[in-house]
């Protein structure tokens, strides 16, 4: 199986910041390769598919860049209603993977 | 308007069976793949099976951890997604969310149907 190795497990951050998250793959992607944000109580939800497209209607300040195993989810400036956990996901090889999640809590 | 409603969860004790259900509406069901992941309560996200569509052979591909036990099908008449769950283990308590597959543009994910496992 491919290992989703995510970084921080946690992030402490303000309003305004800009933050960035990481995954590293145990082999390699290609671009099969997406970024989710959950919120407590909701199902998740895509931000990023194939490494660097942002899903419809998700704001310009988050971006995803990366290629073959590391990637990495960048928000710009952190808005209050990002606080969540961020999890990455790999959808080339089954079984898919995702990482172990990244909670972002506000300083 | 997309809509993923799963059902089917509970309480069923270790050993037993259950099935969940997703009913589709809003978009092509029959063209798309679709995936189950569970989230155990605290925990993060797996992903435990697919399903392709039949027109793409409508092949399955599962997690180790519920190989031979959990069986993902499809009726496309009825736009419904299945999760047949069999010899339940404590460890498969959890949300049960069905989502479009993670290769289509679009991302559909229901609210999730809970399981809990226990004796």
């Amino acid at each position: 199986d491919i290992q989703m190795t995510q970084s921080p497990s946690s992030l402490s951050a303000s309003v305004g910041d800009r933050v960035t998250i990481t995954c590293r793959a145990s082999q390699g992607l290609r671009n099969d390769f997406g970024w989710y944000q959950q919120k407590p109580g909701k199902a998740p939800k895509r931000l990023v598919y194939t490494v660097s497209s942002l899903q419809n209607g998700v704001p310009s300040r988050f971006s995803g860049s990366g290629s073959g195993t590391e990637f990495t989810l960048t928000i710009s400036s952190l808005q209050p209603e990002d606080f969540a956990t961020y999890y990455c996901l790999q959808h080339n090889t089954y079984p898919y993977t995702f990482g172990q999640g990244t909670k972002l809590e506000i300083k | 308007e997309v809509q993923l409603v799963e059902s089917g969860g509970g309480l069923v004790k270790p050993g037993g069976s259950l099935r969940l259900s997703c009913a589709a509406s809003g978009f092509t069901f029959t063209k798309a793949w679709m995936s189950w992941v569970r989230q155990a309560p605290g925990k993060g996200l797996e992903w435990i099976g697919r399903i392709k569509s039949n027109a793409d052979g409508g092949t399955t591909d599962y997690a180790a951890s519920v190989k031979g036990r959990l069986s993902v099908s499809r009726d496309d008449s009825k736009n419904t997604l299945y999760l047949q769950m069999n010899s339940l283990k404590t460890e498969d308590t959890g949300m049960y969310y069905c989502t479009t597959d993670p290769a289509h543009i679009n991302d559909f994910w229901g609210q999730g149907t809970l399981v809990t496992v226990s004796s």
